[in-house]
């Protein structure tokens, strides 16, 4: 089975600061991926970055990246530069990559983001 | 930018009435999902399609569940007799490669 933990529930950070978003993992998958979405107070989920577990090097898109080390399962997403549309909750999810039967997505409980000016 | 499509964006209904939820998918995905969020809780899986069948589901998935792809565009989630707890905000979902994981923008279902 697999696990995402998001071990907190709310951040603050100022306006053009970076902030580090952790998630930790479980899973007895040899290849997985994971993923970041956003999820602000309209509802909708918003990919943000992807990383494969053989990927060579951390992911990155803009202002965001994932810090990804493998041996300690740990993928954490970082936001430079907070803007104040930044602030909404944030979901570390994961899925299998090898089975083609199974692509369901497994979700952390979230990190809600608060952007201050 | 290819979307996903959720109709109606909310719906109210009776406890104990029948829905469906509609999705029309990315055009050339080949999987298609349905995820659900209760209120201020995190995003729980329900069930996988491909070719025409379901290829996972999770126990919350049960008999009053189904899904259906009546045509060559649309994914339909029925929940035949609505409970309380079936409040929540339901998501259908597309992927056609590894990474291309795409939501739509959900659907706020109220049983009252």
């Amino acid at each position: 089975a697999q696990k995402i933990t998001q071990t907190q529930p709310g951040m603050f950070v100022q306006e053009k600061e970076a902030v580090t978003l952790d998630c930790t993992y479980d899973t007895s998958d040899p290849s997985y991926g994971l993923f970041w979405y956003k999820q602000p107070s309209s509802g909708e989920m918003i990919f943000l970055i992807y990383q494969g577990s053989y990927d060579q090097q951390n992911a990155t898109e803009g202002r965001y990246s994932l810090n990804f080390q493998k041996a300690r399962k740990s993928a954490n997403l970082v936001i430079s530069a907070s803007q104040l549309g930044d602030s909404a909750m944030y979901f570390c999810a994961m899925r299998n990559v090898m089975d083609t039967g199974r692509r369901a997505l497994t979700f952390g409980s979230g990190t809600r983001l608060q952007v201050q000016p | 930018e290819p979307e996903v499509t959720q109709t109606p964006s909310h719906q109210v209904t009776q406890m104990g009435q029948e829905v469906i939820l509609r999705c029309v998918p990315i055009s050339n995905h080949l999987y298609f999902y349905w995820y659900r969020q209760i209120l201020g809780q995190k995003v729980e899986f329900l069930v996988s399609f491909y070719n025409n069948e379901i290829s996972e589901k999770s126990e919350i998935f049960d008999d009053q569940f189904s899904v259906e792809r009546p045509d060559g565009s649309n994914f339909t989630l029925k929940i035949r007799s609505t409970k309380l707890e079936d409040s929540a905000m339901y998501f259908c979902a597309s992927s056609g490669d590894v990474a291309g994981y795409t939501f739509g923008s959900g659907t706020r279902l109220t049983v009252v």
